[in-house]
């Protein structure tokens, strides 16, 4: 099992433009969360999904920034007419979610946004 | 609304001596706590959770509900727990919070 992967690990984009992260979970987890984590600070909660549905993105900016996590492919975070303060590192998990409902989230590398 | 302080962003001991790094939390429920590890160079990792009362290299964490703490422990340092540590609560919408994190420097 690969783990969860992210690409781009590095992206940088000039203001005004779009920026694309995607994230795919591990083999068989059908739930994904996306934080940030600014420079000297710690992950903050984004969004969180399921397939196909957003469960909570009470952590998500209302503006320019949206999420989807398809039936099939990998979960997206889209930031649009990016800004100097969207630079960043954008972390994606996921979990298996069982029945129980207290399941480990497993990590991504991360991609590292940079805004000029 | 959910809170979790790590009071140090940069604790350094020798090698041999014991550690200690703060975690205190604020939410009105009964949290799930856990403490992630992330050594140089590689992704964040799930280190220990609370309900496990487990220990994992070494490292033990006791959930304080009266101080609101979790703080973790070990009784020797090694050079390889130079790492980035995050304490995070998940509330009972799965939400996770994290602390600002941590960073243990061992020294030989």
């Amino acid at each position: 099992n690969a783990g969860v992967m992210q690409n781009p690990r590095h992206l940088v984009r000039r203001r005004g433009q779009e920026a694309r992260l995607r994230c795919s979970p591990m083999k068989g987890h059908s739930h994904v969360y996306w934080y940030r984590q600014l420079p000297e600070e710690g992950l903050k909660f984004m969004v969180y999904l399921q397939k196909e549905n957003i469960i909570d993105e009470s952590g998500m900016p209302k503006e320019r920034f949206s999420a989807e996590f398809p039936k099939e492919g990998p979960s997206i975070l889209r930031i649009q007419q990016v800004v100097r303060g969207d630079s960043a590192a954008y972390f994606c998990a996921s979990s298996l979610m069982t029945g129980g409902g207290t399941d480990t989230q497993y990590f991504g590398p991360g991609t590292r946004l940079t805004v000029l | 609304a959910q809170r979790v302080t790590q009071p140090e962003k940069l604790l350094s001991v020798f090698k041999g001596a014991p550690v200690e790094l703060k975690c205190n939390y604020s939410y009105s429920g009964s949290p799930e706590l856990f403490w992630y590890v992330q050594y140089s160079r590689q992704r964040l990792q799930l280190l220990l959770r609370h309900i496990s009362r487990e220990s994992i290299k070494g490292f033990t964490a006791d959930l304080n509900k009266g101080e609101t703490s979790f703080h973790l422990k070990k009784p020797f340092a090694q050079e390889e727990d130079s790492a980035m540590y995050y304490c995070a609560l998940r509330d009972y919408g799965q939400n996770f919070v994290f602390g600002p994190g941590t960073r243990l420097s061992v020294l030989p």
